[in-house]
């Protein structure tokens, strides 16, 4: 059974390009949840989406910043026009139905140039 | 908002060695977990902890949830080389899926 699995690990972008970070949770897990992590620092909760639905966007900016979970492929958190203060480690959790339990995926490390 | 204060913020011991860290909170929590850091990975959770006064343990591992809801703690016993890394605590304020705020982390540094 697949853990979670974000792409790309790794992504470089110059400030005002797009980036797009993928997730796919665990089989069966409906719940997903972005965090961001900067150096040194623990995670902060960004958004949680269930299927085609935002439940909890309290943590993400008010700008350039959206997130979607559709109905079939993987979560995707975008960020338009970055800037570097972007720069982080952003990861996705899951968990199933009724679960309080979040499994991490291994995060996509972002660097604005 | 809420927020999570860890302690010690870092830790060296030898290897052989118990650990202790703790976690605390203005607020009150309905679930408590910990989860373990490796450099360039996830969190992984180690244990979670659903009841006040709930003391649970994973192979060496031993975390309790304080009976206030307002703390927690995680030992460690006979420390070995691959418990390195940054151990976090992580509460939740809902009584099902919810939003996992974060503490600081401490990290943890065995000497062999």
């Amino acid at each position: 059974n697949a853990g979670v699995m974000q792409n790309p690990r790794h992504l470089v972008r110059r400030r005002g390009q797009e980036a797009r970070l993928r997730c796919s949770p665990m089989k069966g897990h409906s719940h997903v949840y972005w965090y961001r992590q900067l150096p040194e620092e623990g995670l902060k909760f960004m958004v949680y989406l269930q299927k085609e639905n935002i439940i909890d966007e309290s943590g993400m900016p008010k700008e350039r910043f959206s997130a979607e979970f559709p109905k079939e492929g993987p979560s995707i958190l975008r960020i338009q026009q970055v800037v570097r203060g972007d720069s982080a480690a952003y990861f996705c959790a899951s968990s199933p139905q009724g679960a309080n339990e979040q499994f991490f995926g291994p995060g996509t490390r972002l660097t604005v140039l | 908002g809420q927020q999570l204060n860890q302690s010690p913020q870092s830790m060296f011991i030898q290897e052989g060695e118990d650990v202790s860290m703790n976690c605390t909170s203005s607020s009150i929590f309905n679930t408590w977990l910990w989860y373990k850091q490796d450099p360039g990975e996830g969190p992984v959770l180690l244990i979670a902890l659903y009841k006040a006064g709930e003391l649970t343990s994973n192979g060496r591992l031993t975390a309790q949830f304080g009976i206030t809801r307002k703390d927690s703690f995680l030992n460690i016993s006979a420390s070995i080389p691959s418990d390195v890394g940054i151990y976090f605590c992580a509460g939740q304020l809902g009584t099902s899926y919810d939003k996992v705020i974060f503490g600081p982390g401490t990290s943890l540094s065995v000497i062999p």
